[in-house]
């Protein structure tokens, strides 16, 4: 079975640009998160989606906004990107019940100068 | 609110060495605990997990149990190899909630030398 795929790995934008980042869940996987992870502040959780619908979000300012698509393929939007957007952005896909264990793209590494 | 806190690394051992790192949390409720690691360049793989109060989850040599009383979930290998070396994570899930958000510690980078 294929892993969570994250497309591109690589990305360097300039300050005030948007991005988009996706992500495409193992089969069968109707949940996607993403993560944001940084020197400074570690792993944070960004959103999750589920079955086209955000179930949770965290502590992020309205620039970082997602979506789910009914192949359970997600992708993220960072607008007016700012220089502390830099970061590692990891998406993790499950089954979608509480607790269940998530599995971990190898991640988008953003750049912004 | 919920937090994972870990022990501040780096932790550095000789291979053959015991190894343990230290995580206490503070959550609603009865969350699920995890240990992930990364590899330098990687993404994270869950190592262990537990889902109730005194489960103890293991692979690869890797154990930590689940204590309520101590709201602790500290992982131990008996003997490390330079293989471990990577960046460990202990996050938790809140199941009190529907989703399944990880609230992640800081991460304590192992380095095991031969």
């Amino acid at each position: 079975k294929a892993g969570v795929t994250q497309t591109p790995r690589y990305l360097i934008k300039t300050r005030g640009q948007q991005v988009t980042l996706s992500c495409s869940p193992i089969s069968g996987h109707r949940s996607v998160s993403w993560y944001q992870q940084t020197p400074g502040q570690g792993l944070q959780f960004l959103f999750e989606y589920f079955s086209e619908t955000q179930r949770n979000k965290g502590n992020f300012p309205g620039r970082f906004s997602g979506r789910q698509f009914s192949n359970s393929r997600s992708e993220m939007n960072v607008s007016t990107l700012e220089l502390g957007d830099s970061a590692l952005y990891l998406c993790a896909s499950n089954l979608g019940a509480s607790g269940s264990e998530q599995y971990f793209g190898p991640g988008t590494r953003l750049t912004v100068t | 609110g919920n937090s994972v806190t870990q022990m501040e690394g780096p932790v550095t051992l000789s291979e053959e060495a015991f190894l343990t790192i230290n995580c206490t949390y503070t959550a609603t409720g009865y969350p699920s605990l995890f240990w992930y690691v990364q590899y330098p360049g990687e993404g994270l793989q869950l190592l262990l997990k537990a889902t109730k109060a005194d489960d103890k989850g293991s692979n690869k040599g890797f154990e930590a149990t689940y204590r309520k009383e101590t709201t602790s979930f500290h992982l131990e290998k008996g003997s490390v190899q330079v293989s471990d070396s990577a960046v460990y994570f202990c996050a938790l899930s809140p199941n009190y909630q529907a989703g399944t958000a990880l609230i992640f510690g800081k991460g304590t980078t192992l380095s095991v030398s031969s």
